[in-house]
């Protein structure tokens, strides 16, 4: 049974760039959250997509986007990128009826902006 | 105030002691609360998932809500040098999707 998988493992960015990280979620989950985990920190809720939809966002700015596809897949979407965008990119995925579903993290994509 | 406390250590314990790892939290609306472990490299793995004050066991970990004193803890008995991981409290609302981390505490345990 797979679990959550995210691509890349690792990334390094300049300045100014746009970065995109993929997400696919557990088998039989259809909900995708990102977090985004800086170095000594908890993670910080960035978004929830839900069919297809964005069903809530974090206190992040517009320059963070994402998308869910049809098979439940995700991706981010980072502009203009800020060296303070450095950080572990989590993916965590659930089943979206059940209010009470747990999260189920990826390993993450380790982002580093220079 | 953050919304969640958590203390991040380092802790370091030798092997077979109980550990007690505890978390704050201000915002009265957090109903659901969850421990995570995390491994160096690794994502969270949920480790506990409780919603009423009071205790929940599994195996050698118990789960502690007091929503009174906003107050939860974890406990650990007989630790193992495979329990050495940064411990991540989080917090959920009723009506919200999103989870409200604490900072993660440090544990080693030292064989």
């Amino acid at each position: 049974d797979a679990g959550v998988t995210q691509s890349p493992t690792h990334l390094i960015k300049t300045r100014g760039q746009q970065v995109t990280l993929r997400c696919s979620p557990k088998s039989g989950h259809d909900t995708v959250s990102w977090y985004q985990q800086a170095l000594g920190q908890g993670p910080q809720f960035i978004f929830q997509y839900y069919e297809e939809e964005e069903r809530q966002r974090g206190n992040f700015p517009d320059r963070f986007s994402g998308h869910q596809f049809p098979n439940y897949s995700s991706e981010l979407n980072v502009n203009a990128l800020l060296l303070g965008d450095s950080a572990l990119y989590l993916c965590a995925s659930s089943f979206g009826r059940s209010y009470n579903s747990p999260l189920h993290f990826g390993n993450g994509t380790r982002l580093t902006v220079t | 105030q953050k919304e969640v406390e958590q203390d991040p250590g380092p802790l370091s314990v030798p092997e077979g002691a109980i550990v007690s790892l505890n978390c704050t939290y201000s915002n009265s609306a957090f109903q659901y609360f969850m421990w995570y472990r995390q491994y160096s490299r690794k994502g969270p793995e949920l480790l506990m998932y409780t919603y009423s004050s009071g205790n929940k066991e599994d195996g050698r970990f118990t789960a502690q809500v007091d929503k009174s004193s906003k107050y939860i803890s974890l406990f650990i008995r007989d630790s193992q040098p495979s329990d050495s991981a940064t411990y991540l409290c989080a917090m959920k609302g009723a009506g919200s999707y999103q989870l409200t981390f604490g900072k993660g505490t440090k544990l080693s345990v030292i064989p």
